[in-house]
């Protein structure tokens, strides 16, 4: 069974740019979450999509956003991007919604902002 | 306002021993815990995971334990093993919302 997608594996941009990352969930999950990973602060939760419905967002300013389409597949987005944006950013999937339902992680897109 | 703090960044054990991985909350609302591993250039992986009505939950080698007055848990890993080497995150929840707040993570390097 593959596991979760993420692509690309890693990305540069420059300061105002925008960005547009990628997630195919495990196959049946409807759930999806996007997580920014730094060496500071750890995970932050960004936000959660289910069933193409933003479900629950994190601290996160406005600039970055996403969606979910109806084969769960989820894209995020940051515009005018700047140097604190650089991260890993982790994208997991649930079968449901809700937190008992276990997470399963993608390996990630590392995104470097010059 | 980091809600969830790991205050070792790194731990060193030998092969065999006991690894034991801290982690405090400030959060009284938190009643829902996880612990993950992470290896380089992976996602993390669920290891485990204790719910406030339990002070203690095991799988395998793996023993998470909760003091909810204390605001503490604690993953303990017995024997450690070469491949247990890895990050490990600890995550709480609280039921008004299924957001999961994370520590920063305690790098595990295990000894042979």
């Amino acid at each position: 069974k593959a596991g979760v997608t993420q692509t690309p594996r890693y990305l540069i941009k420059t300061r105002g740019q925008q960005v547009t990352l990628s997630c195919s969930p495990i196959s049946g999950h409807r759930s999806v979450s996007w997580y920014q990973q730094t060496p500071g602060q750890g995970l932050q939760f960004l936000f959660e999509y289910f069933s193409e419905t933003q479900r629950n967002k994190g601290n996160f300013p406005g600039r970055f956003s996403g969606r979910q389409f109806s084969n769960s597949r989820s894209e995020m987005n940051v515009s005018t991007l700047e140097l604190g944006d650089s991260a890993l950013y982790l994208c997991a999937s649930s079968l449901e919604a809700g937190r008992y339902q276990p997470q399963h992680f993608g390996d990630g897109t590392r995104l470097s902002i010059l | 306002d980091q809600q969830v703090k790991q205050n070792s960044p790194s731990l060193s054990v030998q092969e065999g021993r006991i690894s034991i991985l801290n982690c405090d909350y400030t959060n009284s609302m938190f009643d829902y815990f996880l612990w993950y591993k992470k290896y380089p250039a992976e996602g993390p992986t669920f290891l485990i995971s204790i719910s406030s009505i339990k002070d203690k939950n095991e799988d395998g080698r793996f023993t998470v334990f909760l003091n909810k007055s204390a605001k503490h848990l604690s993953l303990h890993i017995v024997p450690s093993q070469p491949g247990d080497s890895a990050v490990y995150f600890c995550a709480a929840s609280a039921n008004t919302g299924n957001q999961f707040y994370f520590g920063t993570g305690t790098s595990l390097t295990v000894i042979p």
